[in-house]
């Protein structure tokens, strides 16, 4: 199985700061790559598929990059709706895997 | 708009069974795969099963191949996950969530609210 590596697990940050998380692949996962939010006691909403597409109603702020086996997500200027924990999941092959989650505190 | 909503998450003993259910509106539900996916108490996401869209095929995890069955009724628009011999450590929230094309392989948009799954004595 692919592994997917998240760091940091767990990060403070302040409103309007730059924020990027880093997802690493086990092995070679081309650009399958989707990031996810989860906020408290709500499901999982997509927020990028294809390593970088944004998903519909996303705003611009955030934005992925990477291909291969290492991949990020940035959000340009953090909002207070922004906290929340974030995943990554490959989808390269069956069985998909998530990373472990990075938390984003104020 | 897109609706995913599971049911059938409820408290069942060690050893038990139970089905789970996600009925689907706002788009064509045929042409898209579907996928269960659960979340453990503070724990990260479990990808479960995922089944295509004419349900011709499916995929498992191997932690829960034999004991979870996913299938899906087309003409209910509903997707059903059949757990047998329960243990503690399936207690979670499942949530079934919507493939992007009727072919399995893919990320998951949206997601349903989830449903709570508790096995305990």
């Amino acid at each position: 199985d692919i592994q997917m590596t998240q760091s940091p697990s767990s990060l403070s940050a302040s409103v309007g700061d730059r924020v990027t998380i880093t997802c690493r692949a086990s092995q070679d996962i081309n650009r399958w790559l989707a990031w996810y939010q989860q906020k408290p006691g709500e499901a999982p909403k997509s927020l990028i598929y294809a390593a970088s597409n944004l998903q519909s109603g996303v705003p611009s702020r955030f934005s992925g990059s990477g291909s291969g086996t290492d991949f990020t997500l940035t959000i340009s200027s953090l909002q207070p709706e922004d906290f929340a924990t974030y995943f990554c999941q490959h989808y390269i092959t069956y069985p998909v895997t998530f990373g472990g989650g990075t938390r984003v505190e104020i | 708009e897109v609706q995913l909503v599971e049911s059938g998450g409820t408290l069942v003993q060690p050893g038990e069974s139970l089905r789970l259910s996600c009925a689907a509106s706002g788009f064509t539900f045929p042409s898209h795969a579907m996928t269960w996916v659960r979340q453990a108490p503070g724990k990260g996401l479990e990808w479960l099963s995922t089944i295509t869209g004419s349900g011709g095929s499916t995929y498992s995890a191997d932690s829960v191949k034999g004991r979870f069955a996913i299938s899906r009724d087309n003409s209910r628009n509903t997707l059903y996950l059949q757990m047998y011999s329960l243990t503690a450590e399936d207690t979670a929230v499942y949530y079934c969530a919507k493939d992007p094309g009727a072919e399995a392989g893919g990320w998951f948009d949206p997601w349903g609210q989830g449903t709570l799954v508790t096995v305990s004595s």
